[in-house]
């Protein structure tokens, strides 16, 4: 059981859009900064998005992220098949004094 | 650029201790403003954070893990290492290694997100 949720999956059409939603509470989203990981098949997890909204260099503007209070959200424009990976949201919890993972979600570019 | 690389027995006895090395090219352990952490994922499954070090040797622990989980640092061999005793086939995982950059006071870390990884290594718990 993950402290942070997120569906287990979201499926759209190459060229649409999809979000990813994450879950949290007071102790961590609520009050600290959400980032993003993107895992393609078979490979180490990636930065996607860092502080809620940010892009490490290379990492396309067709991701965004955002954060409102408790959630924070993915966002993926003009999805393109090699899109498809596992992405997990991760951030601190105050009260357990420890990084946290979303359970992960599997995008399916149909 | 930063490069990690685990290393370290794919194989472990159960009861047994689990121990890796990390070891950083690209750059130094002792940089200030980051934490060097381990990650876990069992097969199939999710991320699981399992703690953090500092170069100074200071360290945050998953509760869940800390009664069994070692973290160290080597600066003068830029290398940070997990032991993790007692193991279990239930810590049969994918272990990676992680630069964590986030703010640390106290019990929490601030802007906390993993922006360097290794390729991780498969340890299986096994007789």
């Amino acid at each position: 059981q993950s402290v942070l949720t997120q569906p287990p999956s979201v499926s759209a059409a190459p060229g649409q859009k999809v979000t990813i939603s994450c879950s949290g509470g007071s102790s961590n989203i609520a009050n600290n900064d959400v980032s993003w990981y993107q895992q393609l098949p078979g490979t180490a997890p990636k930065l996607l998005i860092y502080d809620n909204n940010l892009r490490p260099s290379g990492i396309p503007d067709r991701f965004s992220g955002s954060r409102s209070g408790s959630s924070a959200t993915l966002g993926i424009t003009g999805l393109q098949t090699g899109d498809e990976a596992d992405y997990y949201c991760g951030t601190w919890d105050s009260i357990l004094s420890a990084g946290v993972f979303g359970g992960g979600t599997k995008l399916t570019v149909l | 650029q930063v490069q990690l690389q685990e290393s370290g027995p794919g194989l472990v006895k159960p009861s047994e201790t689990l121990s890796l090395t990390c070891t950083v090219s690209g750059g130094s352990i002792s940089s200030s403003n980051y934490y060097w952490g381990w990650i876990r994922q069992p097969p199939g499954k999710g991320l699981e954070w399992i703690g953090n070090i500092y170069y100074s040797g200071s360290t945050y622990y998953n509760p869940s893990l800390k009664s069994r989980v070692t973290i160290s640092v080597d600066t003068s061999k830029n290398q940070f290492s997990l032991k993790l005793s007692s193991v279990t086939a239930a810590d049969t995982a994918v272990y990676y290694c992680a630069r964590f950059s986030a703010y640390c006071s106290g019990g929490s870390c601030y802007s906390p997100d993993f922006d360097y990884w290794g390729q991780g290594t498969l340890v299986t718990v096994s007789s």
